[in-house]
């Protein structure tokens, strides 16, 4: 079956530019994720939705950084006035409860990066 | 969330067993040990995980040591696709387990 997906596979943009990430769940999954992953480190974890809403955002770095999963499906990661050190991959998965035994299926993720 | 200490990196033969360690010292009796791998250029994907008793699926194995502050990876016979970062994770069962927190993890090296 479909796994996660998320678009665009890669994004170029300009310092202080606005961008969105999309990401698709594995359809049925209640759960959904976003971590984000510089180079030669682990993925770093953003924030966690359990349906349409955000349920630990304590990951996100700043107020330039919003998500939203507004009919529980699809997620968008939106960063505003982009700066280079927001260069990274960014990582959708999605789970089918959250909980702490659940697997987590992750996508290919998103290179971002801003010039 | 709890601590995991792995090798940089680690190195095989292909078709021979990999034992990849983890340390968890601070583990907690509900703290549940995860495996998750990342192939190059994909995102992380999962392996195994377990919390007391020794696991098997079709991918590896995992050793846990009797007092929960060790456990092993093992892959009984590594291949070239297995050349990966492993990491290794403690997840709790209360809020806030559902995020995943990964360290650098072991970088396996496969070789011909």
């Amino acid at each position: 079956g479909a796994g996660v997906s998320q678009t665009p596979s890669n994004k170029v943009t300009e310092k202080g530019k606005y961008v969105e990430l999309r990401c698709d769940p594995i359809s049925g999954h209640t759960a959904l994720y976003w971590y984000r992953q510089s180079l030669g480190q682990g993925p770093e974890f953003l924030i966690y939705f359990q349906g349409t809403g955000a349920a630990d955002d304590s990951g996100l770095p700043n107020d330039r950084f919003f998500a939203v999963r507004p009919e529980g499906s699809v997620s968008t990661l939106k960063i505003q006035r982009t700066e280079r050190g927001d260069s990274a991959v960014y990582l959708c998965a999605s789970s089918w409860t959250g909980t702490g035994t659940d697997t987590q299926y992750f996508g290919p993720g998103t290179r971002l990066t801003v010039l | 969330d709890a601590k995991t200490t792995q090798p940089n990196s680690m190195e095989s033969n292909e078709e021979e067993p990999v034992h990849l360690p983890c340390n968890h010292s601070t583990i907690s009796g509900t703290d549940y040990i995860h495996w998750y791998r990342q192939l190059p250029s994909q995102g992380p994907e999962y392996v195994i995980h377990g919390l007391t008793s020794n696991v098997n699926n079709r991918m590896a194995s995992l050793a846990i040591a009797e007092d929960r502050k060790s456990s092993t990876l093992i892959l009984h016979r590594a291949t070239l696709r297995d050349a990966a970062v492993y990491y290794c994770i403690l997840r709790g069962m209360g809020g806030g387990s559902e995020k995943l927190v990964f360290g650098k993890g072991t970088k396996l090296t496969v070789n011909p």
